[in-house]
Parts: structure tokens; sequence; C-alpha cells
């Protein structure tokens, strides 16, 4: 069935450094691409999205690339500071409108 | 605009007990999901709504059945509570089948003894 693998599980950092997370998908089908931030306790919040005719998109320290001949999609993230603490998950939907998620990954990011 | 709204917030149900969960949404979104999150495993879809009157199963929909009332409100029901239903559960909406940005609802934490 349709599955998106994501790595690494934990990831901690020194501020100031960047962190990577890369998620592998499936279904060939998938053409969007969403990346989630869930602070403890709170709702999973769209920080960062790319669609299939897209290769790389950037927000200010965000950037996701996209290799849709891979079936592989990263998440990064540039300067990083203790506020970017959180798990992040990425996604795979279709069409459909369904969305697959990757398992998540614990960021600490240490002042 | 309250965006999408779940309750209850907790609660503790003993094995075999039927509870439902409520999710509405005032975005006028047409698509609506429930997912469950446990540690470790990410969000799962149980049920989704891509439009008012219709509704299809996701990955893990064992154990559950959901209504989809109008527009705005969609439920999920237990009929006979499990262990393994402890969970977070999370309700999303979007604008269409999309795909599009999903809006997510603050979650209803649920313990089943």
């Amino acid at each position: 069935g349709e599955n998106v693998e994501q790595h690494p599980s934990t990831l901690s950092v020194q501020e100031g450094d960047s962190a990577v997370i890369k998620c592998t998908y499936s279904d060939s089908a998938s053409n969007y691409f969403p990346w989630y931030k869930q602070e403890l306790g709170k709702r999973p919040q769209l920080i960062i999205d790319i669609r299939s005719n897209v290769g790389e998109k950037k927000d200010q320290r965000i950037a996701v690339t996209l290799n849709k001949t891979a079936k592989h999609f990263s998440l990064h993230i540039t300067e990083t500071q203790p506020e970017d603490s959180a798990v992040y998950f990425c996604a795979a939907g279709t069409e459909g409108g369904k969305l697959i998620f990757g398992q998540g990954t614990e960021l600490s990011v240490k002042p | 605009n309250a965006g999408v709204t779940q309750t209850p917030k907790f609660q503790v149900l003993k094995t075999g007990q039927s509870m439902t969960l409520q999710c509405a949404q005032d975005m006028n979104h047409n698509s609506m999901y429930w997912y469950r999150q446990d540690p470790g495993m990410g969000l799962r879809l149980i049920y989704y709504s891509a439009s008012e009157g219709t509704t299809d199963k996701g990955e893990v929909p064992n154990g559950y059945n959901v209504s989809r009332l109008n527009k705005r409100e969609f439920s999920l029901r237990l009929e006979s509570a499990a262990p393994s239903q402890t969970s977070v559960y999370f309700c999303a909406s979007t604008r269409d089948r999309g795909p599009y940005e999903q809006y997510f609802g603050p979650g209803t934490r649920l313990t089943v003894t």
C-alpha cells in the first residue's frame, strides 16, 4: 500500500546549525508534499508545501526539495533557533485528497 | 473564524463503552478527515469525507464509524471501545479533494481502560 518513510526519528542540533529531514514515498501518483510542525500538546500546522511540478521551494529559513524520479523529498531548516524545536511530519498526497504521513522527526535545537 | 473545533478535549472510557467525537469547521470546506496519532507512528487516516454525503475508509477504519452530518460537521463514533483505541484523535478539513493544505483541530485525547 501507500507508504511514507521519514528519517531520522530524532535530530539534535546546536542553535545556528542546519537541520535536514528526509522522506521517501511509494505512490508514484503522489503530487503534493506538505510539511507540518507540531509543538508539544498542539495541533499540526503547515509550514511549507511543494507540488510535483516544482523541484525546490523556499520560505525564509525553510526550504523543501523534491526528486520525483527517486521519490524523495527533504526539509531544510537553516540557522536553527530554539523555537524550531518540535516534531516535524512529512506527507504525500494525491488528487483524491488523502495525505499519507511519515512517522515524524523530533527536532531539538540546543541553545 | 474558529477554524476546526473538536469536542471533547479529553475523555476516559472503560472497555466496551461507546462514544462520539465531534468535529466542526467554519471555513466552508468540502472535505473532512479523522486521524489518530500514536507515538512513533505519525498520523494515520481513519475515515474521510470528500464532500457532504460521502464517506470513505482510510488506513485504519476498524472499530470506528463516521457520519458527515452536514457540510460543517463530521463525527467519529467508537461503538465498543478497546484499549488499542487509546490515542489522540485529530479532525482536519480542506477546501476540496485537492490535495490542499489540511487544517487541523486541537485534538481529543482518549484513554480506554
